[in-house]
């Protein structure tokens, strides 16, 4: 079983909605929870990275951590066509040694106009 | 100019050939890594390298080498291409703290290997 989980898509929305995307992990260990977004034809990029539990927000999204569930979510509030992307989960422990980040297959989001 | 810059964008070539792809980056990290993205399969490490010293393989190393030549500069070579290495190629860099902080990458190679 892999240590990241998350549902690959295709999700498609209308603009305007409240979309949301998570994962799952194993490894109670892991501390550091990341989003990213990455476009067709290019790398991803850092979205939003939260530390532990709880919330954290940023304009339109919030990124949502449960570790009791061992459980991550990234809500975006207000869907634009301009979200149309891939959405890689990415975690890690706390260790200053080693590649730590394990992503997630990434979930593929379009929203329609 | 962007901060993590990948050489070529796109490239095909033939079974058996060598291949090298070039990595370069203006953020200063000593940490860079290189990945490879499937459909279904996600990301993949394949090198990664913490200075210029050090070179550690990842999850899938075999077919693979890298070159770390300077702070800057990280190549991944191809030996003897296969078609099952057709794939998109990032390379990825990080400071000390990428494990909190996440990576920076690049914008990618897309190799095709016929």
């Amino acid at each position: 079983q892999k240590e990241v989980e998350q549902d690959p898509g295709p999700l498609s929305v209308p603009e305007g909605a409240i979309v949301s995307l998570n994962c799952t992990y194993s490894n109670s260990a892991f501390q550091y929870f990341m989003w990213y977004r990455q476009y067709s034809r290019k790398g991803p990029e850092l979205l939003m990275y939260t530390y532990s539990s709880g919330n954290k927000e940023d304009g339109r999204f919030t990124a949502q951590v449960d570790k009791s569930s061992k459980y991550i979510s990234l809500f975006i509030r207000d869907s634009q066509p301009s979200d149309s992307a891939t959405y890689l989960c990415a975690m890690s422990a706390e260790s200053n040694s080693g590649y730590a980040l394990n992503f997630g297959k990434g979930t593929s989001l379009l929203v329609t106009p | 100019d962007a901060d993590v810059t990948q050489t070529p964008r796109n490239r095909i070539t033939k079974t058996g050939k060598r291949i090298m792809l070039e990595c370069s980056q203006t953020k200063g990290h000593d940490r860079m890594y290189w990945y490879r993205q499937d459909p279904g399969l996600g990301l993949r490490l394949i090198y990664y390298s913490f200075d210029v010293k050090d070179i550690n393989k990842g999850e899938i190393s075999d077919g693979y080498s890298v070159s770390r030549q300077a702070q800057a500069k990280f190549s991944l070579s191809l030996e003897s291409a296969i078609p099952n290495q057709t794939a998109l190629y990032f390379c990825a860099t990080s400071d000390f703290r990428g494990f909190s902080y996440g990576y920076t990458f690049g914008s990618g190679t897309r190799l095709t290997v016929v």
